[in-house]
């Protein structure tokens, strides 16, 4: 069975510092897609990782996939409180969730 | 061009009622994935449809749950005799192929009373 496990499952921290949410398994995929998702609301696509070693970048936000397709990660620079939600991980056909991360980020 | 949609927002449903959950996939969109998020759980599948057709239901509770995609119309998720345990907020998502990203309507939040 496929998992993602996510950490850290809570970051609060304050406007105008960085951080790294993780994103881990033990099984490899073809890809893997970063959400965000606000309180009431569904999971906003932010990016798809597809190649081993793969970088992208979104403004302040930079996803890395491992060169084995096992791992992920979600660097945020200079956080800004609009950043404030819930990160999630996900892959596979019949998307495989991480447990998500939970970020709050205080003016 | 439309995000998925889902309607209703917000359901309220006594114990033993039925609940049907509507979902309208992007133009252009045939795959339709229904998830299910619990209070204190992440997003788990569900069911993975294509028009007409039930593709995965690997995720669905075996009774009073099922699934249809119709040729016309929107994708129902439909919950016969509800119990507590099924508050929950429900999303459906949407994609052109099986191999190609999936977006996620607004959710229909679920409670039963």
């Amino acid at each position: 069975t496929q998992l993602l496990e996510q950490s850290p499952q809570f970051l609060s921290i304050q406007e105008g510092e960085n951080l790294t949410v993780y994103c881990n398994s033990s099984s490899v995929f073809s890809s893997l897609q970063w959400y965000r998702q606000e309180p009431g609301e569904g999971p906003v696509l932010l990016v798809t990782v597809v190649t081993g070693g793969e970088v992208k970048k979104l403004k302040r936000l930079t996803f890395q996939f491992g060169d084995a397709r096992k791992d992920s990660s979600l660097h945020i620079t200079a956080a800004q409180p609009g950043d404030t939600g819930l990160y999630l991980c996900a892959g596979g056909g019949k998307l495989i969730f991480g447990q998500g991360t939970e970020l709050s980020v205080k003016p | 061009n439309a995000g998925v949609m889902q309607n209703p927002r917000h359901l309220v449903r006594r114990r033993g009622q039925e609940a049907r959950l509507r979902c309208s996939p992007m133009k252009g969109h045939s795959h339709v994935y229904w998830y299910r998020q619990l209070p204190e759980e992440g997003l788990k599948f569900m069911v993975y449809l294509q028009k007409e057709n039930i593709i995965d239901e690997s995720g669905m509770p075996k009774e009073r749950f099922s699934a249809e995609f119709p040729k016309e119309g929107p994708s129902i998720l439909r919950i016969q005799q509800v119990v507590r345990g099924d508050s929950a907020a429900y999303f459906c998502a949407s994609s052109p192929s099986p191999t190609d990203e999936q977006y996620f309507g607004p959710g229909t939040r679920l409670t039963v009373t």
